[in-house]
């Protein structure tokens, strides 16, 4: 079965400044998806990245970017220039198949202005 | 707004009720997942439908949970007999097409507590 795991629990980053939070996965598959989820408080999921595991490619999506690495299994997701409106819930997740979604327990990311 | 739509946003029960939540996908949305997040947790998958066929179940959803898409437009989740391990947000999720990866885009969630 796959299993993403998020070791970090809660982080903080002062506003302007640069974070990284961590995942790593487990699979059996080559060919497979990973994102970054981000869920502001009492508001819904909203998708922050996405990876293609096929494409040695970063992915980066403005100040959003991935380190992947699919040999170690390893997925991390840098924020730069960080700003009040990144503090959220970040969630891992991975999916095969186009079907449903593995989600890791989430990173709690505070921005200190 | 055309987003995901879920109903109630809150529910509250007493232990052994039965409980009925409605999501509605985003128009045109083939896809519709269900997920349940408990607190301090990432949401678990339950159950997903294509159209109106269930194609998957999680061994989560157990004999009390029902999912239902008639017609393939909104589902329905139904609990009975609830139990206080049943308090949870409940996510639901669309995405179309049923190519090699759509995206899922979810909605507010239903948080259900049961005293």
């Amino acid at each position: 079965a796959q299993t993403v795991t998020q070791s970090q629990p809660e982080m903080s980053v002062q506003e302007a400044e640069t974070v990284t939070l961590s995942c790593t996965y487990d699979t059996s598959e080559s060919d497979y998806y990973l994102f970054w989820y981000k869920q502001p408080p009492s508001r819904q999921m909203i998708l922050v990245i996405r990876q293609e595991a096929y494409k040695q490619q970063n992915a980066t999506e403005n100040r959003f970017s991935v380190n992947f690495q699919k040999a170690a299994k390893s997925f991390s997701l840098k924020i730069s220039d960080s700003q009040l409106g990144d503090a959220a819930m970040y969630f891992c997740a991975y999916m095969f198949g186009n079907e449903k979604l593995t989600f890791g327990t989430g990173t709690r990311l505070t921005i200190i202005p | 707004d055309t987003g995901v739509s879920q109903n109630p946003r809150h529910k509250i029960t007493k232990r052994g009720q039965n409980v009925t939540f409605r999501c509605d996908p985003i128009s045109e949305h083939n896809r519709l997942y269900w997920y349940r997040q408990t607190l301090g947790q990432g949401p678990e998958f339950l159950t997903y439908f294509q159209n109106e066929a269930q194609l998957e179940k999680s061994r989560l959803l157990s004999d009390r949970f029902s999912a239902e898409r008639p017609k393939g437009s909104f589902s329905t989740l139904e609990i009975q007999r609830t139990e206080q391990g049943d308090s949870a947000m409940y996510l639901c999720a669309s995405s179309f097409g049923t190519g090699t990866y759509n995206e899922q885009f979810f909605g507010p969630g239903t948080r259900l507590t049961v005293l």
